[in-house]
């Protein structure tokens, strides 16, 4: 399994650019999430999705938008990109229901700049 | 509003000294805590705990939860230079996989 995987690794953009953070996952979790991570801070949950066609906002979702068409896929879309959106962003899986535990696999993460 | 804090927010120690990370959350319908170590990447799972007064233990670390005070503290023992991370705290709220993360503490452990 290659567990959860992201790209791009690194990314600049400027101002006002658009662009989308790709995620999968390889382990039929059916809940997946998408964090910002800014410097010395913890992590702050932007959306999450509860299974393929459902998703919710999480903490910090301006900016932002998701789709979920399949149980592997969870991309994350920055329309109009600003500086505030300049972090670290992973993404992560985790199988909530029978049998599962609250476990969140995460991840490389994607490091985005918005000059 | 939900929330998980974490103290301190930074740590110095030596090579061999025993640290205590605490974590406190208050958190809606509150159903397990889970540590996370991050290093120059993503974070790793260490534990998660649902039950009060139960200690999990994976070598020289090892974490408890108080559900009547609402806290958790990873310990981590004979510490080693390759214990330098960002210890993460995470409540998880409801009957969601949503979890709500603390601000982490950064421990730095010199030789």
């Amino acid at each position: 399994n290659a567990g959860v995987t992201q790209t791009p690794k690194f990314r600049i953009l400027k101002i006002g650019q658009s662009m989308t953070l790709q995620c999968a996952q390889d382990m039929n979790h059916n809940y997946m999430y998408w964090y910002r991570q800014d410097p010395g801070m913890g992590l702050k949950l932007i959306y999450y999705s509860v299974g393929a066609g459902i998703t919710d906002k999480g903490e910090v979702p301006n900016g932002y938008n998701v789709s979920r068409s399949t149980t592997e896929d969870f991309p994350l879309r920055l329309e109009l990109a600003a500086p505030s959106q300049t972090s670290v962003y992973f993404c992560a899986s985790s199988y909530v229901g029978t049998g599962g535990t609250d476990t969140q696999y995460f991840g490389p993460g994607t490091r985005l700049t918005v000059l | 509003e939900d929330k998980v804090v974490q103290s301190p927010l930074s740590l110095v120690v030596h090579e061999g000294d025993t640290v205590t990370l605490n974590c406190s959350y208050e958190v809606t319908n509150f159903r397990s805590l889970l540590w996370y170590k991050q290093e120059k990447k993503a974070p790793t799972f260490l534990f998660m705990l649902t039950s009060s007064g139960i200690e999990k233990k994976s070598g020289r670390l090892s974490s408890i939860l108080d559900k009547k005070e609402l806290f958790s503290i990873l310990n981590i023992t004979a510490t080693q230079t390759g214990d330098s991370a960002i210890y993460l705290c995470a409540a998880r709220s409801g009957n969601t996989g949503k979890l709500i993360f603390g601000q982490g503490t950064t421990l730095q452990v010199k030789p």
